[in-house]
């Protein structure tokens, strides 16, 4: 059954701590992104990257971290340089990286909540 | 920096209405566009699409209309169902780039049996 699988659902972090976010497809897509979504609100981009071992920063990257040593994972940290974390996390991917129509494929997302 | 925007924020319909929900987009280079539904809790789910050198483009019971002369796009749902609650986005793109898709803020549409 193919698809974007997010984990854990929900996520709480104490002050201070870093927590890292998980993200597998296997669409065998080359692109992945990350958004936050705060509550009544759109889709903020984190980071996106478009090919293995390369990532760029997306609007609001601050405070964040990602990695894209394999191309069905892309995981994000979210550092204690993030003062509020608290909101809900959305990994996508798509089949191509970039310069083409671009159809995101969206996980089930991740609430991270700061204890 | 350029904005997708949403006239409306939220829209209440009968059941076996038709819903209409706009876009305004800025970016007139656009050339990409997209609409998501998104249920409480979940992942934004693909709608329908269309791209620029289209100005209407039909999907089962909903359509996509784009005005490319004010920017604005619209995504029409006939005979609106309970399940037809949701947030919608819209989201654009500039295809001859390398950047993502921008999303609008979305709008909430609530079905009234």
């Amino acid at each position: 059954d193919g698809g974007i699988t997010q984990s854990p659902k929900y996520l709480f972090r104490k002050e201070g701590q870093n927590v890292t976010l998980s993200c597998e497809q296997n669409l065998n897509h080359d692109a992945m992104y990350w958004y936050r979504q705060d509550p009544g609100q759109g889709l903020r981009l984190i980071y996106y990257s478009q090919i293995v071992n390369d990532f760029q920063k997306g609007d609001i990257a601050e405070g964040y971290s990602v990695s894209r040593e394999k191309k069905e994972s892309f995981p994000l940290t979210v550092t204690s340089a993030q003062k509020n974390p608290t909101a809900f996390y959305l990994c996508a991917s798509s089949p191509r990286g970039g310069g083409r129509n671009e159809k995101l494929f969206f996980g089930s997302g991740t609430q991270l909540s700061v204890l | 920096g350029e904005n997708v925007g949403l006239h409306l924020p939220t829209l209440s319909v009968q059941e076996g209405d038709n819903s209409i929900i706009n876009c305004a987009y800025s970016n007139s280079a656009s050339d990409y566009f997209i609409w998501y539904k998104q249920e409480s809790g979940k992942g934004p789910q693909f709608i329908i699409d269309i791209r620029s050198n289209m100005d209407k483009r039909q999907g089962q019971r909903v359509t996509v209309l784009l005005n490319k002369t004010v920017k604005h796009l619209s995504l029409q749902i006939a005979a609106t169902q309970p399940g037809d609650s949701a947030v919608y986005f819209c989201a654009e793109k500039l295809t001859s780039g390398n950047t993502p898709l921008v999303f609008g803020k979305g709008t909430r549409l609530s079905v009234i049996a």
